[in-house]
């Protein structure tokens, strides 16, 4: 399978615990995004890499949260100090810029579900 | 701010008929991309359809295709002879001229046997 890959899918963690999340993208793919969705809502941006500089956060990505992606290869997301408003689907997507410019197409992963107890 | 703009919390259509799913958004951008992607019930993200809005042709994917009316910013999409794989969530999105994603609040499709 050479789709997008998140680890684990599954998270359940106590308030104020760390925890970490890792998306491998397909693999010739250079950018790679972070989203978060909450119940009933659609995916909000959260940042974005190409390779391994990250280009843009959104303001809903608070100082507890953190992303890298070290060698331009797979990413982690690791949010500390964990708060019940954390719980949440995260996604991870990748893309590879079309040839002749414009917006490429973003290939989403299955996501990692978390719950703050 | 851009905005995508989803009417239709929740739609059912029985299964082989044709349904059309609405969205609208708002941006001052002039180069922007539009989306329709479908999450089925505990699965992935798949892309359906895009559309360049430079591009006065309506995109057509098979069974899928969008009306887009980019004077009234609207991006509809139409699903023909519907399957019961077509159950799922529906987001619309647009990049309106960087790369991330704006989405709508979703359309839950249910197709009835």
């Amino acid at each position: 399978d050479t789709g997008v890959s998140q680890n684990p899918r599954h998270k359940i963690t106590k308030r104020g615990q760390n925890v970490t999340f890792r998306c491998d993208p397909i693999s010739e793919h250079n950018r790679l995004y972070w989203y978060r969705q909450t119940l009933g809502q659609g995916p909000e941006f959260l940042t974005y890499f190409q390779n391994e500089a990250q280009l843009e956060k959104s303001r809903l990505l608070s100082d507890r949260f953190s992303a890298e992606r070290p060698k331009g290869s797979f990413s982690t997301l690791e949010i500390q100090r964990t708060e019940q408003g954390d719980s949440a689907m995260y996604l991870c997507a990748s893309s590879l810029p079309r040839s002749g410019g414009g917006t490429d197409t973003q290939y989403f992963g299955p996501g990692t579900r978390l719950t703050v107890l | 701010a851009q905005t995508v703009t989803q009417s239709q919390p929740e739609m059912s259509v029985q299964e082989a008929e044709t349904v059309t799913l609405s969205c609208t958004y708002d941006t001052s951008e002039s180069n922007y991309y539009l989306f329709w992607y479908k999450q089925p019930p505990s699965r992935q993200m798949i892309l359906v359809i895009r559309q360049e809005a430079y591009k006065q042709q309506n995109a057509t994917e098979n069974r899928f295709s969008v009306n887009f009316q980019k004077a009234a910013k609207s991006f509809s999409l139409k699903i023909s002879d519907s399957q019961l794989g077509d159950t799922a969530m529906y987001f619309c999105a647009s990049a309106f001229g960087n790369e991330k994603l704006t989405f709508g609040t979703g359309t839950r499709l249910t197709i009835i046997p």
